[in-house]
């Protein structure tokens, strides 16, 4: 069964510092894709960063980075230099190939960060 | 520029009675997902339209869930006979189309609050 886990309900980090958000995933599909996605109390689900399994390189976008091990299945995010505007809800999310016969992306149940002034 | 708008944003329903969720997808976005938040909880995926076809309606819950997108535009998400554990933040996302293994940008709506009393 495909799983996302994220271990860690919330964390805290200092404004100016970078911090890790935890993902691990399981899935026996061999091609797959890993996402980020931010959720402020307003509601709205942003999308952060993606990862494709075959991707040499890890992703980066800006602040954001994924460090991505295959064989570890692991896709931690890294947020580097946070900010107060960082503090929200983050979910790690999976998607299969569409060559598997599904579109379902699978969210983790997210970790909570607070970034203190 | 429009995003993803959804209405009602919030909506009280007695038990046991039907209830439409609509979604306007950013125009010409061909992928559109529906997807259930409890509270406390990441997104779970419900179902998922490319164009009007619905291609995947493995999340739906029960068959008192229904979900349609005619015109291949605006979509509508349907319950019937609600029950109190329908209570959730019902969320529309749509994108360009779907790559093979992800890479697409998810752009989500503001969601609709259901409490069934």
């Amino acid at each position: 069964a495909q799983k996302i886990t994220q271990t860690q309900p919330g964390m805290f980090v200092q404004e100016k510092e970078a911090v890790t958000l935890d993902c691990t995933y399981d899935t026996s599909d061999p091609s797959y894709g890993l996402f980020w996605y931010k959720q402020p109390s307003s509601g709205e689900m942003i999308f952060l960063i993606y990862q494709g399994s075959y991707d040499q390189q890890n992703a980066t976008e800006g602040r954001y980075s994924l460090n991505f091990q295959k064989a570890r299945k692991s896709a931690n995010l890294v947020i580097s230099a946070s900010q107060l505007g960082d503090s929200a809800m983050y979910f790690c999310a999976m998607r299969p190939a569409i060559t598997s016969g599904t579109y379902k992306y699978i969210f983790g149940t997210g970790t909570r960060l607070k970034v203190l002034a | 520029g429009a995003g993803v708008s959804q209405s009602p944003r919030y909506k009280v329903a007695k038990r046991g009675q039907d209830v439409a969720l609509r979604c306007d997808p950013i125009s010409g976005h061909v992928s559109l997902f529906w997807y259930q938040q409890a509270l406390g909880q990441g997104p779970e995926f419900l179902t998922y339209f490319q164009n009007e076809a619905q291609l995947d309606k493995s999340g739906l819950p029960s068959d008192r869930f229904f979900a349609e997108r005619p015109e291949g535009s605006v979509s509508t998400l349907k319950i019937q006979r609600t029950q109190q554990e329908d209570s959730a933040v019902y969320l529309c996302a749509s994108s360009l189309v779907l790559r093979s293994s992800g890479g697409e940008t998810q752009y989500f709506g503001p969601g609709t609050r259901l409490l069934v009393l």
